[in-house]
């Protein structure tokens, strides 16, 4: 089975612009969440989907969004990038568990650098 | 603030050496869960146990849970170079956010 897939794995923007990445997860898996890394932080989790719906969302504003295909391909787009977006952007996809959850399927990453 | 808390943050030991990483949690968890990152890539899920678990192993892998004490831990015997990498726990929190809740991480280097 082919793993999570992440495109790009780097792109370079500048403050105000907007970005928009997307994942492919692994065939079968439902649940696709998106986290952010940074040094400071650590992992956080952004959102995530299940069936084309949002099921949770975390801590993030609002220029932080994403949605999920009925082919389970999600993206993520983050609009007007501010310097402290920089960071690692890991998406996971899982089997959708009824109580608790699963072991995640991790992606590369994409590495998102705001000039 | 993180739900978990590895310890220690960094970890340095020679190759055939055990390694012994600590997670330390504040809320009542539907299952713990260690993930391995190397150098800025993506997570390797490495092993979960529930909270009805006390101890798990997979391979050169030994995880334990202390529920009464709210703490993991994850031993790496006869370590390799291989095995330098980052290394973190998550929590699923019970009755909270479906979401995994990640500690800070303990980078572990293993010497040749």
């Amino acid at each position: 089975k082919a793993g999570v897939t992440q495109t790009p794995r780097y792109l370079i923007k500048t403050r105000g612009q907007q970005v928009t990445l997307s994942c492919s997860p692994i065939s079968g898996h439902r649940s696709v969440s998106w986290y952010q890394q940074t040094p400071g932080q650590g992992l956080q989790f952004l959102f995530e989907y299940f069936s084309e719906t949002q099921r949770n969302k975390g801590n993030f504003p609002g220029r932080f969004s994403g949605r999920q295909f009925s082919n389970s391909r999600s993206e993520m787009n983050v609009s007007t990038l501010e310097l402290g977006d920089s960071a690692l952007y890991l998406c996971a996809s899982s089997l959708a568990g009824t109580s608790g959850y699963n072991e995640q399927f991790f992606g590369p990453g994409t590495r998102l650098t705001v000039l | 603030s993180q739900q978990g808390e590895e310890d220690p943050q960094a970890l340095s030991i020679q190759e055939g050496e055990n390694a012994t990483m600590n997670c330390s949690y504040k809320t009542s968890i539907n299952n713990l869960q260690w993930y391995r990152q190397n150098s800025g890539r993506g997570l390797v899920h490495l092993i979960l146990i529930r909270s009805n678990e006390r101890e798990k192993h997979s391979g050169r892998l030994r995880v334990t849970l202390d529920t009464s004490k709210k703490s993991s831990s994850l031993l790496i015997t006869a370590s390799r170079a291989a095995d330098t990498a980052s290394y973190f726990c998550a929590t699923d929190v019970k009755g909270g956010r479906r979401a995994l809740t990640f500690g800070s991480g303990t980078r572990l280097q293993v010497q040749p």
